[in-house]
């Protein structure tokens, strides 16, 4: 059984850095079947995609247009997790985050409890 | 980037009543292999949302057989052919074909 457990500060200061982490047991974050997401969700927004990574033989990002100059989302191989980092936040960066894991052909069949982040000064 | 759109955005159903949610997609979603990567979640009050359908009419693990995906290219239907108490929540169809991935709107089920 697959259990992603996410961790992180639920509150960042406008302009700084927002950072959390994934933990993931019952698979391993360089599986090469699955892919690795970060999706947030706002009243404003809904359901927004942020991100993945995933290993194909080599470690593979895809991100957001609309976050693309302020995110990165890394694995961790020694602590069998990954991360998100998104910089130069505002307040229009409140949400509940959620990391999930997705499968070859793109659903995701787990997801992890979520994260509220509140973006203030 | 694909637009995912649901209607409608609100329902109140009766119980052993069934129910009927649309997702249309701004492209088609028929991949070369035959799959459309249209997939249906639903999140309950105060949860995180969870697999209900996946590529277009699978049921994910555990889903009633109450619950059906049908549909192809851009026009897709979420039934339920007997609505029950613990189906409330917000349903929400998913494009998976490519990124971004998109989600739509969300519909919101009620019991009368």
């Amino acid at each position: 059984q697959v259990q992603l457990q996410q961790s992180g500060p639920g509150l960042v200061k406008t302009s700084q850095t927002l950072s959390l982490t994934c933990a993931i047991s019952g698979d391993s974050v360089s599986s090469n079947s699955a892919a690795w997401n970060w999706i947030r969700q706002s009243p404003s927004r809904g359901l927004e995609w942020l991100g993945r990574t995933y290993y194909r033989s080599k470690w593979y990002n895809d991100y957001a247009i609309s976050v693309k100059s302020r995110i990165s989302i890394n694995p961790d191989t020694s602590k069998n997790q990954f991360s998100l980092h998104l910089n130069s936040v505002s307040p229009e960066d409140t949400a509940v985050y959620y990391c999930t894991r997705a499968q070859v052909r793109g659903y995701f069949d787990y997801w992890a409890q979520g994260t509220l982040v509140t973006v203030s000064s | 980037d694909i637009v995912m759109t649901q209607s409608p955005l609100s329902l109140s159903v009766t119980p052993g009543e069934p129910a009927s949610i649309s997702c249309r997609s701004s492209q088609n979603l028929l991949y070369s292999n035959g799959h459309n990567y249209l997939d249906w979640y639903l999140q309950k009050p105060g949860q995180s949302p969870q697999l209900l359908i996946y590529t277009g009419s699978n049921r994910a693990s555990g889903v009633p057989d109450r619950f059906s995906g049908s549909g192809s290219g851009t026009d897709f239907t979420l039934k339920i052919s007997r609505v029950e108490a613990e189906d409330v929540g917000v349903y929400y169809c998913m494009q998976s074909l490519q990124t971004p991935y998109a989600f739509g709107q969300g519909t919101k089920l009620e019991i009368k």
